[in-house]
């Protein structure tokens, strides 16, 4: 699976949007990019995923760039509640998936 | 998450001696997998199944073992614990082009 690379940390305002990088440059053809967050010592929870389009769903939207090297997840309106790390991963959408969880990032949302 | 159940949530024991943690699920998802967190560490791949009987070794499986008798359940061995096992254990299961579903983990101190 593909390597990612992230900010270690970002900042936002509440009520603001939130846009969260990950550059997956070596990505193949068949790998999904898979966006995770972990809040405080809870297990991570599946945010969204895709493969080349963009995606929406009631928690978040994934722009992914038309050569795939790049993406960024969107919180729309940041609540203090979306503090947490954010994991960005790519894998093979149908293999056993040995994926590998990095450093992710550290979104802090500030009232 | 309901689907998902850790057991048990905290564990302490002595080094030396056999350990076993328990991931059931209800949701008939084909992929299973143990992962460790550390203090300030993202999460690493310990060992995962895909299927009945069928394992692997991820990243860090030295000193574990894993058995899958039946699809529900998927079981986690240290050997001889040690101190430097001491962690935050989560197990996740995933259908085949889904994303992962994390458990609420369990803690383990080995002193």
């Amino acid at each position: 699976d593909a390597k990612t690379t992230q900010p270690p940390s970002m900042d936002c305002a509440e009520g603001r949007a939130a846009n969260l990088p990950c550059n997956h440059s070596t990505i193949s053809g068949n790998e999904y990019v898979y966006w995770y967050r972990q809040i405080h010592s809870q297990g991570p929870q599946y945010i969204i995923h895709g493969l080349k389009n963009n995606e929406t769903n009631e928690m978040a939207s994934l722009i992914i760039t038309e050569d795939r090297k790049s993406s960024t997840l969107i919180l729309p309106h940041a609540t203090l509640r979306d503090t947490a790390v954010y994991y960005c991963i790519v894998r093979v959408g149908t293999n056993a998936g040995k994926s590998t969880f990095g450093d992710g990032t550290t979104l802090t949302v500030k009232p | 998450d309901a689907g998902i159940t850790q057991s048990p949530r905290h564990k302490v024991t002595e080094t030396g001696t056999p350990v076993t943690l328990r991931c059931h699920q209800t949701e008939n998802h084909r992929y299973m997998y143990w992962y460790r967190q550390d203090p300030g560490h993202g999460l690493r791949l310990i060992h995962y199944s895909y299927g009945v009987k069928d394992t692997d070794k991820g990243e860090v499986s030295d000193g574990y073992s894993v058995s899958r008798s039946k699809t529900e359940d998927f079981l986690l061995t240290l050997e001889s614990a040690t101190s430097s096992q001491t962690s935050v254990y989560f197990c996740a299961t995933r259908r085949e082009l889904g994303g992962y579903t994390f458990g609420s983990g369990t803690r383990l101190t080995v002193v």
